[in-house]
């Protein structure tokens, strides 16, 4: 079945470091990617999405862009702040159920 | 996107009681998902719930201990029953819009624990 994997946590950075957070996932179609966040105490956030192959999701500095060759999404960010730290899921939809399938998340500690 | 409420936020409750919780939307959603994160895990899907009739739940998930109820658009519960510890988690609603393709959107979760 589909699944997506992650790197694991915790990562740690110093403020205005750059940021990869590694995501490669197993569909047997064409899914829509995403990636969330969870800031301490909250629920997730819809962070950036892509929806076919080559689409360059953004949003508040991040990106990640959909390699199907690859079957990567990887979330970059040029330069990381405190306000960054959080947990980060990587996320896929297969479009027959609208039902979503997550990555087991990566918690992300930024230093200032 | 959608504007998503959930109540309680948070509640500390006995072992073998039962807790309800509410997800409010404010606008019309076709899907709507109830979800359960464990202490430092990730997301796992309890069920889809479906406006006016029964809700359908993912393995290991059983409609006697988490009863689900939508009975509208915007609208829906889910009951955690006769609950242990082990139910301690947070319970996120999700929803995916309108017009909004497969994106889903979360409610801010409700923390439980069970003492």
């Amino acid at each position: 079945g589909d699944s997506v994997t992650q790197m694991e946590g915790p990562v740690t950075l110093s403020e205005e470091a750059f940021l990869t957070i590694n995501c490669t996932y197993t569909a047997t179609g064409y899914p829509s990617l995403f990636w969330y966040v969870q800031y301490p105490g909250e629920g997730l956030q819809l962070l950036l999405k892509a929806t076919k192959a080559d689409d360059k999701g953004s949003n508040k500095g991040f990106e990640a862009t959909y390699r199907k060759e690859t079957t990567s999404f990887h979330l970059e960010k040029g330069s990381v702040q405190v306000s960054d730290s959080a947990v980060y899921f990587c996320a896929l939809s297969d479009h027959e159920d609208d039902k979503i399938i997550f990555g087991k998340g990566t918690r992300l500690h930024i230093l200032p | 996107s959608a504007v998503i409420s959930q109540k309680p936020s948070r509640d500390i409750c006995q072992r073998g009681t039962s807790l309800t919780i509410q997800c409010q939307v404010d606008s019309q959603v076709t899907m709507m998902f109830w979800y359960r994160q464990q202490p430092g895990q990730s997301l796992t899907l309890i069920a889809t719930a479906n406006q006016g009739s029964e809700a359908t739940y993912e393995s290991g998930f059983v409609i006697d201990k988490f009863p689900i109820s939508r009975p509208n658009l915007t609208f829906s519960t889910l009951t955690v029953s006769n609950m242990s510890p082990e139910d301690s988690s947070i319970y996120l609603c999700s929803v995916v819009v309108s017009g909004g393709g497969d994106t889903q959107y979360f409610g801010p979760g409700t923390r439980l624990t069970v003492l």
